[in-house]
């Protein structure tokens, strides 16, 4: 079936990166993608990768995908105070439903 | 305003309640979405929409029943709400099928059933 992973809890000093790391199952998804959680609000997408790259970046952020070992990661750079978060890793899936199916998310913790 | 606004943002209820959480977008988009969040287990879907007429269950869907009222109206009702249903809600939206399947998410529900 369908299984996203990712660690729970991760803990940087500011102006250090971030590396927040994601498995999954389903080869088959298309899209992968990134969303972030502040505290008491929605998700909003920060990044995503179409399944045939392997590389990504925008601004602080890199995505790396090795489709090899289904493994994805997001590294922000220079992190800031403001990047604390929950970060939330997800897949397409197979289907053609628009559906995602998420990790459990990885709070990121950044301290001065 | 918000592309994606669910109400109310807050409630608590008490076992056995029925209970309604509204879901309206702005996006123009076909498919809806409801997930639930609670801590250490991600998002998991709940039910799922491709228009008015199209109703699909998620992968936990027992406990709830949804109603699309219109392509702008989603909305997610616990029959009779138990405490193990206390959780964060959310209502998204996407484009869907076949291309970038970004998910625009509303505010999110906080739910307490005592």
């Amino acid at each position: 079936g369908e299984d996203v992973e990712q660690s729970l809890f991760l803990s940087v000093r500011e102006g250090d990166s971030s590396v927040i790391n994601c498995t999954y199952t389903d080869s088959s998804s298309t899209y992968l993608y990134w969303y972030k959680q502040e505290p008491g609000a929605g998700l909003q997408l920060l990044t995503y990768i179409f399944s045939n790259m392997d590389m990504k970046q925008d601004q602080r952020l890199t995505v790396l995908l090795n489709k090899k070992d289904k493994h994805l990661s997001l590294r922000i750079a220079d992190t800031q105070t403001g990047d604390s978060a929950i970060y939330f890793c997800a897949e397409s899936g197979s289907s053609n439903t628009g559906k995602l199916i998420f990790g459990q998310g990885t709070t990121l913790q950044v301290k001065p | 305003d918000a592309d994606v606004t669910q109400t109310p943002r807050n409630r608590i209820t008490k076992t056995g309640k029925r209970i309604m959480l509204e879901c309206s977008q702005t996006k123009g988009h076909d498919r809806m979405y409801w997930y639930r969040q609670d801590p250490g287990l991600g998002l998991r879907l709940i039910y799922y929409s491709f228009d008015v007429k199209d109703i699909n269950k998620g992968e936990i869907s027992d406990g709830y029943s949804v109603s699309r009222q219109a392509q702008a109206k989603f909305s997610l009702s616990l029959e009779s709400a138990i405490p193990n249903q206390t959780a964060l809600y959310f209502c998204a939206t996407s484009e869907g099928g076949g291309r970038n399947t970004e998910a625009f998410f509303g505010q999110g529900t906080r739910l307490t059933v005592v």
